[in-house]
């Protein structure tokens, strides 16, 4: 089945550095990545849609200055969390659209859990 | 606006039973998706199953099978003989169509399976 890689699964930073995610399909190519946030015993939040070789589409409330994302090929697609807070510490998810497939169902990354101190 | 509505927060069954998590949606247009994905305790999403509008048939995936009803807006998904290893979050998804197949998520059921 396609996979969807995730790196790092877990990071910790002190407030005010910036952190990088990385998000990779690993059998298939994905034109649309998407980013998603999930707070403790909460359902999946969209922040973005990321497409290969284009700016990244914000969901509205997602500061797309402090959250920059880069889909630079079609199998690999960043977030960066830019002078991180204790409110961004969170668990974040990618997936990856398979876009071979006719349902086009999205497969999901792993998640980084990334805890700012 | 789309919006999907899980209003189990927490279900129990037992080994090898079956269980139904129930889950309605709200949308205006014809064509649209509708995704089962379970999430363990280790956080990654697992996809599991998908209806489209159109199918007339309802979705099955082994154990899984989608109770898929247009006419109530629901789609509901059920487990059968559940195992111990079906513990975990479920969430109901709905993809937005004619657009960036954006998924919008329900607030998921928690499924322990008990001995």
């Amino acid at each position: 089945g396609a996979v969807v890689s995730q790196h790092p699964s877990w990071v910790i930073c002190k407030s005010g550095t910036s952190v990088k995610i990385e998000c990779r399909s690993l059998d298939f190519q994905a034109t649309t990545m998407f980013w998603y946030r999930q707070f403790p015993k909460q359902s999946l939040m969209l922040m973005a849609t990321s497409n290969e070789g284009s700016k990244a589409t914000y969901e509205q409330g997602v500061e797309k200055d402090k959250f920059l994302i880069n889909h630079a090929s079609l199998t690999l697609s960043t977030l960066t969390v830019t002078s991180a807070h204790p409110e961004d510490s969170s668990f974040y998810i990618c997936s990856a659209r398979d876009g071979a497939s006719f349902a086009g169902e999205q497969y999901f990354g792993p998640g980084t859990r990334l805890t700012v101190t | 606006a789309q919006k999907i509505t899980q209003t189990q927060p927490g279900m129990f069954v037992q080994e090898k039973e079956a269980v139904t998590l129930d889950c309605t949606y709200d949308t205006s247009d014809q064509s649209y998706g509708l995704f089962w994905y379970k999430q363990p305790s280790s956080g990654e999403m697992i996809f599991l199953i998908y209806q489209g509008s159109y199918d007339e048939q309802n979705a099955t995936e082994g154990r899984y099978s989608l109770n898929f009803q247009k006419a109530r807006k629901s789609a509901n998904l059920v487990i059968s003989a559940s195992q111990l290893g079906d513990s975990a979050m479920y969430f109901c998804a709905m993809r937005e169509p004619y657009n960036t197949d954006k998924l919008i998520f329900g607030t998921g059921t928690r499924l322990q399976v008990f001995p």
